[in-house]
């Protein structure tokens, strides 16, 4: 069956300090995967999506980036964190075929102080 | 394009009394359609889908979800709330591989 790791589960960081959070999926190939931020009391923003390794598609300009290094895995990066980056972060992977939904990992609630 | 619209990003029901979640949506071509759950600090979950087999979706804790062309609506109901349920609530289409969530609604369940 297919999981989804994602970790850490909580972080607090200083303003300025790098950041990399860090997914993986198993039981599946070549998934779609997805990073979205929920802000607090908002809805969910999708940051970037991958169709394949290396590939990477941003959907909003901002401090943040993604690498997708092997099939499975997806990584959310920040050079230097804003206050703004606070939030609660999702990974989530899906099959091309829209009918099978999306699978989310359990998300990391960020801090930065 | 596709779409989806929840009306009423909180609603607050009794314990026992009808939950009913809106959802409404838009797409060009025949939609699959989602909802999703999410409890506090936690990664949203599948509650049920249609794809395009029976219009009435149900699942085993009580929820329901009917499919409605005409109206272009997937609203989320449950006879009687438990205070389990309160948690956040997720409507989502899917159409020609694009995948569009709503804004959620939060849901309360009063003692």
């Amino acid at each position: 069956s297919q999981t989804i790791h994602q970790w850490p589960a909580t972080l607090v960081q200083p303003v300025g300090s790098p950041l990399s959070l860090e997914c993986t999926v198993e039981g599946t190939s070549n998934p779609n995967l997805y990073w979205y931020r929920q802000a607090a009391g908002r809805g969910l923003q999708l940051l970037f999506y991958s169709v394949g390794i290396g590939q990477i598609s941003s959907e909003v300009p901002q401090n943040l980036s993604a690498s997708r290094p092997q099939d499975r895995q997806f990584i959310l990066s920040s050079k230097k964190l804003l206050l703004s980056d606070s939030g609660f972060y999702l990974c989530a992977w899906s099959v091309l075929a829209g009918g099978y939904g999306y699978t989310f990992g359990s998300g990391t609630r960020l801090t930065v102080v | 394009a596709q779409s989806v619209t929840q009306l009423g990003s909180h609603v607050s029901v009794s314990e026992g009394a009808l939950v009913l979640l809106r959802c409404n949506y838009s797409s060009s071509v025949p939609p699959y359609l989602f909802w999703y759950v999410q409890y506090p600090n936690q990664g949203l979950q599948l509650l049920l889908k249609y794809t395009s087999a029976a219009t009435l979706v149900k699942v085993i804790n009580g929820f329901e979800a009917e499919f409605k062309k005409s109206e272009t609506s997937f609203h989320l109901t449950k006879p009687s709330a438990h205070m389990s349920d309160a948690a956040e609530y997720f409507c989502a289409v899917s159409a020609s591989n694009q995948f569009y969530f709503g804004t959620g609604t939060s849901l309360t369940v009063n003692p």
